[in-house]
């Protein structure tokens, strides 16, 4: 079935040092969401990327969808201790419906 | 209002008990979505309601039965579950029920099987 990967896993920074989070689907996707979950809190969305190579900011966020749309990132700049948590990627194939959620990866910013 | 209700917020029960799960929106979603979450892993789709008819089941024991009485809510009955099925219970919403728009999600309901 399908899959959708994400690496790293875990990623502990400074504060102030730049993130990226990297998300890998077996299949080719209509479409992508991102989303964040605090410890203890549940999924927010951030952001949709539809097209081929979209890129997306939100303030000190980077969204991209790979040319292949088989890929995204996430690249947070300058990162601070408000953004911790676990960054999710849920992908879309078409005609599913549904989103498959990736593995996560959880980001830690040391004060 | 943009909020996802559920309630109970915790849940204990034992093996033999039967227990309700309830979701509530007000945002005019006509699509409704339970997830199950274990803990340091992503949520895992279990049934989705698309205008108050149930469109997706992930092959859910039966033991987890939805029901969607109307369109702002959302419940799921509980019955002789296992240790294993002890989770974070995740309601979500999301407008048209196509599969195209934001997920809107509750806070969960963590549940604890004896």
């Amino acid at each position: 079935g399908q899959q959708v990967m994400q690496i790293p896993q875990y990623q502990h920074v400074q504060e102030g040092e730049d993130f990226t989070t990297y998300c890998n689907s077996s299949t080719t996707l209509s479409n992508i969401q991102w989303y964040k979950q605090r410890p203890g809190g549940h999924p927010v969305f951030l952001i949709q990327l539809v097209k081929s190579g979209e890129v997306k900011k939100q303030k000190r966020l980077t969204f991209q969808f790979g040319e292949a749309k088989k890929n995204s990132s996430l690249h947070i700049t300058a990162t601070q201790t408000t953004d911790v948590g676990t960054y999710f990627c849920a992908g879309l194939t078409s005609g599913t419906y549904k989103y498959i959620f990736g593995t996560g990866t959880r980001l830690k910013v040391l004060a | 209002d943009t909020e996802v209700t559920q309630t109970p917020k915790h849940l204990v029960m034992g093996m033999t008990n039967k227990k309700s799960l309830k979701c509530e929106q007000h945002m005019g979603h006509r699509a409704m979505y339970w997830y199950k979450q274990k803990a340091k892993k992503p949520p895992e789709l279990m049934f989705v309601y698309s205008y108050e008819k149930l469109s997706i089941n992930e092959s859910v024991p039966s033991r987890f039965s939805p029901e969607c009485p109307n369109s702002s809510l959302l419940n799921l009955h509980l019955h002789a579950l296992q240790p294993e099925d002890s989770a974070l219970y995740l309601c979500a919403s999301s407008q048209g029920g196509r599969g195209v728009e934001k997920l809107f999600f509750g806070s969960g309901t963590q549940l604890s099987v004896l």
